[in-house]
């Protein structure tokens, strides 16, 4: 079992669904995040929870909501996105936040098509 | 602000070679650390290597060395007698307290036999 799975691998939705990625990490850890993946730009950071508190938010449009009911779970709520919304999600997780040296540990990704 | 750049899209090794993967950065702030991910095709980012802004050593892992040039502000990733599983995509990476990690676009890299 590895240390971050991230459910489902692969998601195609239309604009006006909704649907959620789930991503569970099982290495004791207290912070997690999201980062968005698009072709041929650097991995965005979307959300970071640390001890279930939101602590930091890119900016993210409101199309896409984040929700972390503990340290091992986090989701990603999406409804009434774009195309341009379509990349690789990933999950990750490390020990702590904010303190700089932190090694994370990522998912697989959930790779999102949005028609 | 932070910022890290990669300027080689793509990288060609032959079996058994060595290749440098560059990696630059710019921050202001002297506490740092400076990260190496691989991410081959099944997506997933794997962590490679970590330095740190006060290390005076340069880090190693195995086959992977970080030539880390706090002057030059380069952090380039050395992969030691190339194996065709190290074709995938790299990513170097930077943080700092209070920050979570940024990536840079990353390079890929062809191994061929």
């Amino acid at each position: 079992e590895t240390g971050v799975t991230q459910t489902p691998r692969h998601l195609v939705m239309g604009m006006t669904n909704k649907k959620s990625l789930k991503c569970e990490q099982h290495l004791g850890h207290n912070a997690m995040y999201w980062y968005k993946q698009s072709a041929k730009k650097p991995l965005e950071l979307m959300f970071v929870y640390s001890l279930e508190e939101r602590v930091e938010n890119n900016s993210v449009p409101s199309r896409f909501s984040p929700e972390c009911p503990n340290s091992s779970h986090l989701f990603l709520h999406l409804h009434t996105l774009q195309p341009e919304d379509s990349a690789l999600y990933l999950c990750a997780s490390s020990q702590n936040s904010g303190t700089g040296g932190e090694k994370l540990f990522f998912g697989s990704g959930t790779q999102l098509s949005v028609l | 602000a932070q910022k890290i750049t990669q300027t080689q899209p793509g990288m060609f090794v032959q079996e058994k070679e060595a290749v440098t993967l560059d990696c630059t950065y710019d921050t202001s702030d002297p506490s740092y650390g400076l990260f190496w991910y691989k991410q081959p095709s099944s997506g997933e980012m794997i962590f490679l290597i970590y330095q740190g802004s006060y290390d005076q050593q340069n880090a190693t892992e195995g086959r992977y060395s970080l030539n880390f040039q706090k002057a030059r502000k380069s952090a380039n990733l050395v992969i030691s007698a190339s194996q065709l599983g190290d074709s995938a995509m790299y990513f170097c990476a930077m943080d700092q307290a209070g920050t979570a990690l940024i990536f840079g676009k990353g390079t890929t890299l062809s191994v061929s036999s």
